[in-house]
Parts: C-alpha cells; sequence; structure tokens
C-alpha cells in the first residue's frame, strides 16, 4: 500500500488530454511538500517529467503539466501520442517517515 | 552528460549479502545527495535509502533499517548500497538516482538503468 495514492490505469486515444491524479495526506503533500512526476517503462531508467509541482525540466514536453492543491496533485498530459503509453509516478517527502514517498504508478494506455 | 552506472547485482541465496555500486560522471558527485529506489516484480517504485552530498547524514525506508547500509565514495565518485540477510522481498531493480540538491533536496533528476537483484535457492 503506497503513501500516496494514484489510479492504476488511465486511457485515452490520440490527441486526447488525460489527467493522473496523487491524493496525499497532512504529512506529505498538504505539509507542503513539492510534488514530482516520472515517467518510467520497466527496464529503463526513469524519467524526471514534472518537478517543484510544475516545472518542466528542459527537454520535457510542453504537452506535460502538472498541479498541485491541498493535500492533492495532478499530472496532466494533452495531444496524447503513442510514445506516451508509459508508468507514471508522482513522489513525494513526508515528514512523519522521514523520508521520500512514491504513488503506487499509473499505467496509461493510449488507444 | 549526466551518468549513473549501476553493478553488483545477481542472484543470491536467502539470507546472503550483496553489495551494489553506481558509478557517476557529468557532474560534481559531493555536490548533490544520492539514492536508492527499487522496483520490485508487478510492484510500483520504492525508496529505499539516500546519503547527503558530504555523505554525512543517511536516510532509510522502514524496509531497510537495520539491513541495508548506504555510503559513498566522493573521490571516486561512487555510490554504495551493502544489503545483508537478504530475502525474498528484496528480489527488485534497484536503481541509483541523483538528488537535485546536496541536502534538503526533493527530487531524483537523473536515473541509472537499475540492477536485478533475485534472491533464491
Amino acid at each position: 500500500q503506497s503513501v500516496l495514492t494514484q489510479p492504476p490505469s488511465v486511457s485515452g486515444a490520440p490527441g486526447q488530454r488525460v489527467t493522473i491524479s496523487c491524493a496525499g495526506n497532512s504529512s506529505n503533500i498538504g505539509a507542503g511538500y513539492d510534488v514530482n512526476w516520472y515517467q518510467h517503462l520497466p527496464g529503463t531508467a526513469p524519467k524526471l517529467l514534472i518537478y517543484g509541482n510544475d516545472n518542466r525540466p528542459s527537454g520535457v514536453s510542453d504537452r506535460f503539466s502538472g498541479s498541485k492543491s491541498g493535500t492533492s496533485a495532478s499530472l496532466a498530459i494533452s495531444g496524447l501520442q503513442a510514445e506516451d503509453e508509459s508508468d507514471y509516478y508522482c513522489q513525494s517527502h513526508d515528514k512523519s517517515l522521514r523520508g521520500w514517498v512514491f504513488g503506487g504508478g499509473t499505467k496509461l494506455t493510449v488507444l | 552528460e549526466v551518468q549513473l552506472v549501476e553493478s553488483g547485482g545477481g542472484l543470491v541465496q536467502p539470507g546472503g549479502s550483496l553489495r551494489l555500486s553506481c558509478v557517476t560522471s557529468g557532474f560534481s558527485f559531493i555536490g548533490y545527495a544520492m539514492s536508492w529506489v527499487r522496483q520490485a516484480p508487478g510492484k510500483g517504485l520504492q525508496w529505499v535509502s539516500s546519503v547527503s552530498g558530504s555523505g554525512g547524514t543517511t536516510w532509510y525506508a522502514d524496509s531497510a533499517k537495520g539491513r541495508f547500509t548506504i555510503s559513498r565514495d566522493n573521490a571516486k565518485n561512487t555510490l554504495y548500497l551493502q544489503i545483508n540477510s537478504l530475502g525474498a522481498e528484496d528480489t527488485a531493480v534497484y536503481y541509483c538516482a541523483k538528488g537535485n540538491r546536496g541536502y534538503n533536496w526533493s527530487y531524483f533528476d537523473s536515473w541509472g538503468q537499475g540492477t536485478l537483484v533475485t534472491v533464491s535457492s
């Protein structure tokens, strides 16, 4: 059971927009810690997608955007492309656990 | 270009030990915290342990306390993870990850390809 809760899967057709939610609590996201997002294809190196809630690293498409409100956060992917099919993880810090925590991951399927 | 290359994984019997290594290049190693994150088969990413840039502070997930030891050699730009008393629950791909700062860091901005640890008799 992950500390941060994500939907196991989402799907969308090419060109559509999808969102992936990440629910935390008052010890992590609600405590003011930043939320970060990663894209991961099993067997490969995870890739930082969004940092500091809503910032994109250089080289990441502007089709990816992040937001945070209260004890939750969201990743939005617009203009879906086949190459976006991957696993996505949110991550934050937890003051009660005194460590870094991930969501359980969401598998995105492009129909 | 930042590069992180893990090694040291393999098949180990229950109760055995293993030391993972992560050789880095392309950045000032001492300036950044480093971490280990693992992914068990069919599961999600799980933070395991972190060490500050200086090596003076370490953090462990509850599942790693007592059996795992993280360390770094700043002269060799290398990160290590010693794992003792291995159990089936430790079977996973172990990733080396770079923090965005040397201390009080927030996210992992670069990752290695991972090394597979399989615990089985």
